[in-house]
């Protein structure tokens, strides 16, 4: 069956600092994954996506993704932190016409 | 400009009562999914529809929970006889087409807490 597994449940960085959330996805197709961030109380908004071509993949808000077909992996990097990063971010695979996501992972920086 | 637009925010309703979520897509959207949010955890599917037309129900559950997306109007999420553990974030997304490979919006979802 397909799966997401965020291993990390809560990383705390100082603002500034670099940044990689892991992601770790079980699908027998080549997947379509994605990352999304969560803010308080708020909905889902895409950082970026990964179907096919370039395996680094760049996003919104100085965000990028590495897909690695030999690890199942598509971990989400930042090179420099900002306070306002601080938030829930949930790696998914896209599954023939739904979405399936991780457990997210916390996000906390301190100043 | 509007994005996929969910009503309402808040729904607080007592155990045995109706709870009615609504979900507007993003314009040129004709693809609806809903999704369930509990404390803690990640989004779980629902149910995927297009107009007037259920696609995949496979995440809703057997009984109390049903969905439409009528020709007119927006998507509504049914829950009859709501119990405690209803409690949740409901989310909405829509894309144009359906296909995996198109991401999905979200909407800021629907919290909805049982008393």
């Amino acid at each position: 069956a397909q799966s997401v597994t965020q291993p990390d449940i809560h990383i705390t960085v100082s603002e500034g600092a670099s940044l990689e959330l892991r992601c770790n996805y079980s699908y027998g197709a080549t997947p379509y994954l994605f990352w999304y961030v969560q803010s308080p109380g708020q909905g889902l908004q895409l950082l970026l996506k990964y179907f096919s071509g370039d395996t680094l993949v760049q996003g919104i808000k100085g965000f990028e993704a590495e897909f690695k077909r030999s690890q199942s992996s598509f971990n989400l990097r930042k090179p420099s932190v900002h306070w306002s990063d601080a938030a829930e971010y949930f790696c998914a695979v896209g599954n023939t016409d739904k979405l399936i996501f991780g457990t997210g992972t916390r996000l906390q920086v301190f100043p | 400009n509007a994005g996929v637009m969910q009503n309402p925010r808040h729904l607080v309703r007592r155990r045995g009562q109706e709870a009615r979520l609504r979900c507007s897509p993003m314009k040129g959207h004709s693809h609806v999914y809903w999704y369930r949010q509990l404390p803690e955890e990640g989004l779980k599917f629902m149910v995927y529809l297009q107009k007037e037309n259920i696609i995949d129900e496979s995440g809703m559950p057997k009984e109390r929970f049903s969905a439409e997306f009528p020709k007119e109007g927006p998507s509504i999420l049914r829950i009859q006889q709501v119990v405690r553990g209803d409690s949740a974030a409901y989310f909405c997304a829509s894309s144009p087409g359906g296909r995996p490979s198109e991401p999905q919006h979200f909407g800021d979802g629907t919290r909805l807490s049982i008393l």
